[in-house]
């Protein structure tokens, strides 16, 4: 079965507001890496991360990794309509990754 | 570079025949996956490999088949299909070290539908 979760599944922010995606794991985890997927397009890699309490920023997005290696969150402040899509998180073991279900992102403008 | 590259875009089946989706990489990475995802809903991984020859089950692996004859080549094979099959394929490629899991470069997908 499924070993990360992901919530929330679905969220619509204005354009400005801030938006987080979190996901969780009940076994700690080797490393969290976090793609994004535009509407219509394919998973594109944004992140990979390694160390207990990890914090990496791109931009806007800022990625943490827990002190338990146990769940992430990727936040991005101030949404753009660019920022529109499906975030996945996916734990990687030995040979493969297992993705969550994502988190699809609407921004109204 | 190409990357990652998957043939046909679409396709639309009938109910029990078969077909080959083809996928390549020119990145020379050892890793090659195959998913599927269904509307609205995440990746399943159904077979992959990690070179040349060798290939291993993933989560939804029935009713497919692979082969990895070349290090650039990773077809996915479905033998009778069935409309459950309707879905989008991504093909993806990554280099490992065999210690750690690496970064996937994904394929525009496949969008196939059984009728």
């Amino acid at each position: 079965g499924q070993q990360v979760m992901q919530i929330p599944q679905y969220q619509h922010v204005q354009e400005g507001e801030d938006f987080t995606t979190y996901c969780n794991s009940s076994t700690t985890l080797s490393n969290i890496q976090w793609y994004k997927q535009r509407p219509g397009g394919h998973p594109v890699f944004l992140i990979q991360l390694v160390k207990s309490g990890e914090v990496k920023k791109q931009k806007r997005l800022t990625f943490q990794f827990g002190e338990a290696k146990k769940n992430s969150s990727l936040h991005i402040t101030a949404t753009q309509t660019t920022d529109v899509g499906t975030y996945f998180c996916a734990e990687g073991g030995y040979n493969k990754l297992i993705f969550g279900a994502g988190t699809r992102l609407a921004v109204h403008p | 570079n190409a990357g990652v590259t998957q043939t046909p875009k679409f396709r639309i089946l009938k109910i029990g025949q078969s077909m080959t989706l083809q996928c390549t990489q020119d990145m020379n990475h050892n890793y090659m996956y195959w998913y599927r995802q269904d509307p609205g809903m995440g990746l399943k991984l159904i077979y992959y490999s990690v070179g040349a020859g060798i290939t291993d089950k993933g989560e939804v692996p029935n009713g497919y088949n692979v082969s990895r004859s070349t290090t650039e080549d990773f077809p996915l094979r479905l033998e009778l299909a069935a409309p459950s099959q309707t879905s989008v394929y991504f093909c993806a490629s990554s280099y490992s070290d065999y210690s750690t899991t690496d970064t996937q470069y994904f394929g525009p997908g496949t969008r196939l539908t059984v009728l």
